[in-house]
């Protein structure tokens, strides 16, 4: 998973709890991003950043914000978690820069479950 | 807003067989064209990708098309294997988006014996 991980790789959490997720990388990659997969509509981006302390909404940003402090780490906070949250989240990262490099890596993966 | 459209949803092939999944987009700022494969409780994985100056690429088994004009790309895969199975996804850049992708719904290829 191209240096990728992201903890927790399981939670189940109340309806209304915060919840942060992390994802950290060892690629030096300049680029990281949060999606979410749901069922019947693949992966859609949530926020993404392009340098430390950088970051932009996506798609469907509604009720998560991000951090980004360190080159490495990109953390996903739901402030307060619903059942609509209930998806699998992975974490991306691309090198970014003035050659274009488009290529994203995901990491493995967290199932969330807001009950 | 931008769209990928991936179809179909699902395919069912014989081993040793071809498979072809085909994907439309609308943004025509769109240059960066990935495929992914995942694998049930994995990550997507990139296997192949083409960029808006070339029209064909080609690793092993495993070719991309891409028509600029009518905004359409394709995935190939020839002589199946089981170990093909899994669910594959197409995805566009985003024009001027720093390389943000939008991804088509994905297709559940299954290979059979």
């Amino acid at each position: 998973d191209a240096g990728i991980t992201q903890s927790p790789r399981h939670k189940v959490t109340e309806t209304g709890t915060p919840v942060t997720l992390r994802c950290h990388q060892t690629e030096n990659h300049r680029y990281m991003y949060w999606y979410r997969q749901d069922p019947g509509h693949g992966l859609r981006l949530i926020h993404y950043s392009y340098g430390v302390k950088d970051t932009d909404k996506g798609e469907v940003s509604d009720g998560y914000s991000v951090s980004r402090s360190k080159t490495e780490d990109f953390l996903l906070t739901l402030e307060s978690a619903t059942s609509s949250q209930t998806s699998v989240y992975f974490c991306a990262i691309s090198e970014g820069g003035s050659r274009g490099t488009y290529e994203q890596y995901f990491g493995p993966g967290t199932r969330l479950t807001v009950t | 807003g931008e769209n990928v459209e991936q179809h179909p949803s699902t395919l069912s092939v014989q081993e040793g067989d071809s498979a072809v999944i085909k994907c439309t987009y609308s943004d025509s700022a769109s240059n960066y064209f990935p495929w992914y494969k995942q694998e049930l409780g994995k990550g997507p994985q990139l296997i192949i990708d083409i960029r808006s100056n070339v029209g064909e690429k080609k690793d092993q088994r495993i070719a991309v098309t891409l028509n600029k004009t009518a905004k359409h790309f394709s995935l190939h895969i020839t002589e199946t294997q089981p170990e093909d199975s899994a669910v594959y996804f197409c995805a566009a850049s985003i024009g001027g988006s720093q390389g943000n992708l939008i991804f088509g719904k994905g297709t559940k290829l299954s290979v059979k014996p």
